[in-house]
């Protein structure tokens, strides 16, 4: 069965800083990738996601991620943090029968000024 | 276009009581996901539906959660009888299929049992 790896449970960076969320997935084949932020008493909105092709993709809010099939790895980078992108980071894969959708426990980022 | 609506936002029960989610996908989405987000954890799937079938149920607690699909379309998932442990936020979300799309939520409800 598939699982997702997210390492770092927070993160602190400093606005205008770099970000970069790490992400691991274990499955056998290439899974269907996403990344989902969640803000406060929110749902999951989508950032970006991979199915195939070009393995760096571009997401909304200034997000990208790259898929390293070497790593099992979907790192999650923005060259600029501000500070409205303080939030719960989740790493998602879509694989198996059905491609049932997992999610990855989450990080949360907090952004000090 | 209309987004995924859940009700109600938020329940507060005592345990041993009953309580009912539901949920309206977006218009023509196969796929209907039910997720439990305990505090401090990620979403942990309970049940997965293509159409009004059911493709994965393994998480699902079978001797308190239940959850139907009728006719395809809206789902509702009950608990009966609550736990203390069951309070969580209830989050559905909705696919076209379950190919290369994405799944979208949404807002969750948010179960306190006392």
């Amino acid at each position: 069965a598939q699982s997702v790896t997210q390492p770092d449970i927070h993160i602190t960076v400093s606005e205008g800083a770099s970000l970069e969320l790490r992400c691991n997935y274990s499955y056998g084949a290439t899974p269907y990738l996403f990344w989902y932020v969640q803000s406060p008493g929110q749902g999951l909105q989508l950032l970006l996601k991979y199915f195939s092709g070009d393995t760096l993709v571009q997401g909304i809010k200034g997000f990208e991620a790259e898929f390293k099939r070497s790593q099992s790895s979907f790192n999650l980078r923005k060259p600029s943090v501000h500070w409205s992108d303080a939030a719960e980071y989740f790493c998602a894969v879509g694989a198996g029968y059905g491609n049932k959708l997992v999610f990855g426990a989450g990080t949360i980022l907090r952004v000090k000024s | 276009e209309a987004g995924v609506a859940q009700s109600p936002r938020y329940k507060i029960i005592e345990k041993r009581q009953s309580v009912a989610f539901w949920c309206n996908p977006i218009s023509g989405h196969a796929t209907l996901y039910w997720y439990q987000q305990i505090l401090g954890q990620g979403p942990k799937l309970l049940i997965q539906f293509q159409n009004n079938g059911v493709v994965d149920d393994s998480q699902l607690p079978k001797d308190r959660f239940s959850a139907e699909r009728l006719k395809g379309v809206d789902s509702t998932l009950k608990i009966q009888p609550a736990k203390l442990e069951d309070s969580a936020v209830y989050l559905c979300a909705s696919r076209p299929g379950t190919g290369a799309t994405e799944a979208f939520f949404g807002q969750g409800t948010r179960l306190t049992v006392v």
